[in-house]
């Protein structure tokens, strides 16, 4: 049974960039909520997805937009890309909308380094 | 505003030592305070603590909660050398008017454990 999987694992973007970063959730989960971990920092929560919408969003930029499929896999997209984006990306699934959050099964994420 | 505060930032021991980690909150609408440890990469989730004063224990970690003076404290007996990683506490609120719950998170605190 396989968990969370996100892909790529490390990427490096110039500043100005466009990047998508890709994520499965684990079998049975069908909410994928994303988290910008900069270093040294707690997870700071991006958005969430649920039924191919977007549900929940955190205090980020419209520059940060996502997509979910229906078959419940989710894309985070990062345009204009700046240095302060350089943070791990972390995806983590759930089964619906209202999971506790000790259900969150989390991916080992997308390292991203903006130069 | 909402936060959550983590410590000590960082904590080297010996194999065989116990330790204390500290997380303190000041959150509005709580619900439920969550303890994740993360190595490399994915937080894993260790303990979800809701009511006041009832431990919760795996194995050689411990966890407790006090909801009057707004702390919980997580311990480590008897450490071993993989118990290195980030220990990540995080508190959940809710917003009854929206339905919705977030996640605060703490910095957390790096345990480095020492043959």
């Amino acid at each position: 049974d396989a968990g969370v999987t996100q892909s790529p694992t490390h990427l490096i973007k110039t500043r100005g960039q466009q990047v998508t970063l890709r994520c499965s959730p684990k079998s049975g989960h069908d909410t994928v909520s994303w988290y910008q971990q900069a270093l040294g920092q707690g997870p700071q929560f991006i958005f969430q997805y649920y039924e191919e919408e977007e549900r929940q969003r955190g205090n980020f930029p419209d520059r940060f937009s996502g997509h979910q499929y229906p078959n419940y896999s989710s894309e985070l997209n990062v345009n204009a890309l700046l240095l302060g984006d350089s943070a791990l990306y972390l995806c983590a699934s759930s089964r619906g909308q209202d999971a506790t959050n000790e259900k969150l099964f989390f991916g080992s994420g997308t390292q991203l380094s903006v130069l | 505003e909402d936060k959550v505060v983590q410590s000590p930032l960082s904590l080297v021991v010996h194999e065989g030592d116990t330790v204390t980690l500290n997380c303190s909150y000041e959150v509005t609408n709580f619900r439920s305070l969550l303890w994740y440890k993360q190595e490399k990469k994915a937080p894993t989730f260790l303990f979800m603590l809701t009511s006041s004063g009832i431990e919760k224990k795996s194995g050689r970690l411990s966890s407790i909660l006090d909801k009057k003076e707004l702390f919980s404290i997580l311990n480590i007996t008897a450490t071993q050398t993989g118990d290195s990683a980030v220990y990540l506490c995080a508190v959940e609120a809710s917003f009854p008017v929206v339905n919705n719950r977030k996640l605060i998170w703490g910095l957390g605190t790096s345990l480095a454990v020492n043959p």
